[in-house]
């Protein structure tokens, strides 16, 4: 079946811009992540949707990072007056389930490449 | 909080070589563990991972980990690498709890380079 898909793969932004990235996560996937990869980095958590549930906003560096998650399906990831900092490869990764087991593996999308100039 | 430590950030074999990447996690309680690859200009994709059961647990294109609960670790290891295992290594632990989305966190990363 269809993986995770991003989209736009690159985008290259002016400073002070606003950008939203997407997520499409994989049909039947309850949980979703949003991660954030920089050059020679780790992966960074930024927010986590779970089903209805609030989700965890705690890995959000600041309030100009928001993201919604409609219909338990889609994701959209904004940031808001782009700074060069935030130059990153934007990661999307969903799973069955939360939780411990095999149902918690999560599967990641291929990334959105962001560029603040 | 727990964290992940990968104990190289580069690693440079010639094929044929043996490897084996570190990986310590910081957390007392039952885990899930994980190591992701990235090859060059791809995505993150799942190697391999452990819930319970055998510690040695084996993975696609012959790698395999271990899990040694007293050390912390699962150390990943290959008896022959090949050029084609150039990539990124990331080992990640889920260790569940209320805060579900800062208890799957991701080691640095370790860089391998395979030389021909």
């Amino acid at each position: 079946g269809a993986g995770v898909s991003q989209s736009p793969s690159n985008k290259v932004t002016e400073k002070g811009k606003d950008v939203e990235l997407r997520c499409d996560p994989i049909s039947g996937h309850t949980a979703l992540y949003w991660y954030r990869q920089s050059l020679g980095q780790g992966l960074e958590f930024l927010i986590y949707f779970q089903g209805n549930s609030a989700p965890d906003k705690s890995g959000l560096p600041s309030d100009r990072f928001s993201a919604e998650r409609t219909g338990g399906s889609v994701s959209t990831l904004t940031i808001q007056r782009t700074q060069q900092e935030d130059s990153a490869v934007y990661l999307c990764a969903s799973s069955l389930e939360s939780g411990g087991g095999a149902s918690g593996t999560q599967y990641f999308g291929p990334g959105t490449r962001l560029l603040v100039l | 909080a727990q964290s992940v430590s990968q104990h190289n950030h580069h690693v440079i074999l010639s094929e044929a070589a043996s490897l084996e990447l570190g990986c310590n996690y910081s957390y007392g309680g039952t885990v899930n563990l994980f190591w992701y690859v990235q090859y060059p200009g791809q995505h993150l994709q799942l190697l391999l991972k452990y819930f319970s059961g055998d510690p040695l647990v084996k993975g696609i294109k012959g790698f395999e980990a271990e899990f040694i609960k007293s050390k912390f670790s699962f150390n990943l290891r290959k008896p022959s690498v090949q050029w084609s295992d150039t990539a990124e290594y990331f080992c990640a632990v889920n260790a569940g709890g209320k805060n579900y989305g800062q208890n799957f966190v991701f080691g640095p990363g370790t860089r391998l380079s395979v030389l021909p």
